[in-house]
């Protein structure tokens, strides 16, 4: 039950492109097209951004797109704007019922 | 619309015991696993234990198998997490979240309950 691993932080200037990755294993990433990104702003719960690897629910914007190549999945946000500032995190099955979130990855608009 | 709502979070002495409950509205919660998610201050999300939707299959986070046990009523739409022998290092907000289906990555969170473990 290993964290995914993510970038501690990322930036990017308004209008910009920024991609976070996030790796696992075999056994989570690699193994299950299930993965998930969410939103987190201060003091709110967490916001579904990407599922299955790349599909968005409705209402989110298609700035966001999400990838996945062998252990790595990745959130790619295109034209940044301010309120996209917090952190996101990724979230994979792993297998047995689990789930494995990654550490989290703060994202700052210049 | 899909509504968790988290309570009894609060201040608990390490080795004591707390319940904390979810209520679901807005979806059939008879027919949806459900999955408990905390995150300490300052730190990212911990999958913490997931529940069929039936109650009869359980699972556990390492770190709480043995202390925790999550349940369900499906005749009241509420989920619960039992805590004891509870300890510094599970201080966090504690989050209800519905999976999309079976056991996958959540869709819908609540807004949190926070529980604090300290002398």
């Amino acid at each position: 039950q290993s964290a995914l691993t993510q970038p501690a932080s990322v930036s990017g200037s308004p209008g910009q492109s920024i991609t976070i990755s996030c790796t696992g294993t075999s056994s989570d990433v690699g193994n299950y097209n299930l993965v998930s990104w969410y939103q987190q702003h201060p003091g709110k719960a967490p916001k579904l951004m990407i599922y299955e690897v790349s599909k968005r629910p409705s209402g989110v914007s298609n700035r966001f797109s999400g990838s996945k190549s062998g252990n790595t999945a990745s959130l790619t946000i295109s034209g940044l704007q301010a309120e996209d500032e917090a952190d996101y995190y990724c979230c994979s099955y792993a297998g047995s019922s689990t789930l494995v979130f990654g550490g989290g990855t703060k994202l700052t608009v210049l | 619309e899909v509504q968790l709502v988290e309570s009894g979070g609060g201040l608990v002495q390490p080795g004591g015991s707390l319940r904390l409950s979810c209520a679901a509205s807005g979806f059939t919660f008879s027919s949806c696993a459900m999955s408990w998610v905390r995150q300490a201050p300052g730190e990212g999300l911990k999958w913490v234990s997931s529940i069929s939707d039936s109650g009869g299959s359980t699972y556990y986070a390492d770190s709480v198998k043995g202390r925790f046990t999550i349940s369900r009523d499906n005749s009241k739409n509420t989920l619960s997490l039992q805590m004891n022998s509870l300890r510094a290092e599970d201080t966090a907000i504690y989050y209800c979240a519905k999976p999309m289906s079976n056991f996958r990555p959540p869709d819908y969170w609540g807004r949190g309950t926070l529980v604090t473990v300290s002398s």
